[in-house]
C-alpha cells in the first residue's frame, strides 16, 4: 500500500505564480488534512475535509483554497504564492468513526516561494 | 493558537539513558497522541491515550496523562540512536474533527 502521496516533494515559485499540490491517499480514509510544518513552529492546520465534495477551514487558511472532488484526493492551491508561504506542507488523513483521529502523513512537500 | 505546548523544546542525552518529554493543553480532550518525525521525514504515530487513561505502554514506551493538570508525557526508556528525531503531543479536542498539535520536542541520543 502507498498510504498517502505528495506531489510534487519539491516546488520554486516565484511570488505571485500559482500551484496545486495534490495528496492521494489509498486507504479509503474520510478525512483529510493539509497542514504547514515552519522551524518552531510545530504544524498548523490549513483546511481539512471530513468528505468528499466537503472541505472546513484549519488554523491559517489565509492565501490557501482546497478541494475534494474525489474522496481519494484532496488539493491544495496557493492562487497567488507569498514568500510567507514558504514552508513544508503536510497532508494527513484518517478513517471516519474509528473513535481516535489517527493520522497517516505523506512525506511532505518542500515549497520555496522566491 | 495552539493546543499542546511541549517540554523542553531540545533534549540531548546518552544512549541507554531514559528520555522524558512533556505535553500541556488547554481545552477538554477526546485523546491524545504522541508522534515522531524523523529529519525529513512525515509524522508517524506512537501511541494513543484516551481521556479517561491515566497510562499506557507500549514497548519502550510509557505515556501518562493527567486530565485535572491538562499535561502528559512520553518516556522512552533505554534510549537508543535511531530514537534521535522530533516527538509531537497532538490533541483531539471534545467534539472537533481535527487534531491540534505541539511545537515539538526535539530528541537526540549521543552514542
Amino acid at each position: 500500500n502507498a498510504g498517502v502521496t505528495q506531489t510534487p516533494k519539491f516546488r520554486v515559485l516565484k511570488t505571485g505564480q500559482s500551484m496545486t499540490l495534490l495528496c492521494a491517499q489509498d486507504m479509503n480514509h474520510e478525512y483529510m488534512y493539509w497542514y504547514r510544518q515552519d522551524p518552531g513552529m510545530g504544524l498548523r492546520l490549513i483546511h481539512y475535509s471530513v468528505g468528499e465534495g466537503t472541505t472546513a477551514k484549519g488554523e491559517v487558511p489565509d492565501g490557501y483554497n482546497v478541494s475534494r472532488l474525489k474522496k481519494q484526493n484532496f488539493l491544495l492551491g496557493l492562487e497567488s504564492a507569498a514568500p510567507s508561504q514558504t514552508s513544508v506542507y503536510f497532508c494527513a488523513s484518517t478513517a471516519f468513526g474509528s473513535g481516535a483521529n489517527v493520522l497517516t502523513f505523506g512525506a511532505g512537500s518542500r515549497l520555496t516561494v522566491l | 493558537s495552539q493546543q499542546g505546548e511541549e517540554d523542553p523544546q531540545a533534549l540531548s542525552i546518552q544512549e541507554g539513558e531514559n528520555a522524558t518529554m512533556n505535553c500541556s493543553y488547554k481545552t477538554s480532550i477526546n485523546n491524545l497522541q504522541w508522534y515522531r518525525q524523523n529529519s525529513g521525514r512525515g509524522l508517524v504515530h506512537l501511541i494513543l491515550i484516551r481521556s479517561n487513561e491515566r497510562e499506557k505502554h507500549s514497548g519502550r514506551l510509557r505515556v501518562t496523562l493527567d486530565t485535572s493538570k491538562k499535561s502528559s508525557s512520553l518516556l522512552i526508556t533505554a534510549s537508543r540512536a535511531a530514537d534521535t528525531a522530533s516527538y509531537f503531543c497532538a490533541t483531539d479536542a471534545s467534539g472537533a474533527q481535527k487534531l491540534v498539535f505541539g511545537q515539538g520536542t526535539r530528541l537526540t541520543i549521543n552514542p
